[in-house]
């Protein structure tokens, strides 16, 4: 079963107005952290905000904004003003407590992002 | 300023010769790992280390070796490099292993075996 989804392959926006990314996940742990990365296209993975999951305030950096939803476990990204340097690769991300010999970012498949002037 | 680097970018190599993919990190990170970004695959781990001389596989560790000698370095080795292994490579860094540490990325390198 997939822990990380992303149902949105690509998101079209027009400059200066806001967008959410979709991010659902899956979970048994009680501890765990979730993550969005952006990757424009000379191919960088840039850190952009990061939400716990005992934070009850949703985590909020410039521009970026997360609303998390615990119960329903969504995780979105909310872009607020969006501009032209916004176009990239947008992935969820999610770690999970060290067990079973494995400590890593699980990744889902993506939102290609593209904002139109 | 507080980074990750990786070194090369790009190689373009062929079957057979191996190769050294360095990454080093500035933080003092006890975490480092190694991923791969594969169209339609995602990223996968390859590698990781906790601290210090400790290494552990991920989910493709096949056809690479990794070494933690030092806490700042974590080199990813590829012995006898062969097609299936073009791809995006990406080095990462926390400051511990726990699930709320944020992994920091290297530029990537992008490799392509002939």
């Amino acid at each position: 079963a997939q822990k990380i989804t992303q149902t949105q392959p690509g998101m079209f926006v027009q400059e200066k107005e806001a967008v959410t990314l979709d991010c659902t996940y899956d979970t048994s742990d009680q501890s765990y952290g979730l993550f969005w990365y952006k990757q424009p296209s000379s191919g960088e993975m840039i850190f952009l905000i990061y939400q716990g999951s005992y934070d009850e305030q949703n985590a909020t950096e410039g521009r970026y904004s997360l609303n998390f939803q615990k119960a329903r476990k969504s995780a979105n990204l909310v872009i607020s003003a969006s501009q032209l340097g916004d176009s990239a690769m947008y992935f969820c991300a999610m770690r999970e407590p060290f067990s079973g010999g494995y400590n890593k970012l699980i990744f889902g498949a993506g939102t290609r992002l593209a904002v139109h002037p | 300023e507080a980074q990750v680097t990786q070194n090369p970018r790009y190689l373009i190599t062929v079957t057979g010769k191996k190769l050294t993919v360095t990454c080093s990190q500035n933080m003092n990170h006890e975490y480092m790992s190694w991923y791969r970004q594969d169209p339609g695959l995602g990223l996968r781990q390859i590698y990781y280390s906790m601290n210090v001389e400790v290494t552990d596989k991920g989910d493709v560790p096949e056809g690479y070796k990794v070494s933690r000698k030092e806490k700042r370095n974590f080199p990813l080795i590829l012995e006898s490099p062969s097609p299936n292994q073009t791809s995006l490579y990406f080095c990462a860094s926390s400051s511990t292993g726990l699930s709320t540490d944020t992994q920091y990325f290297g530029p990537g390198t992008r490799l392509t075996v002939l």
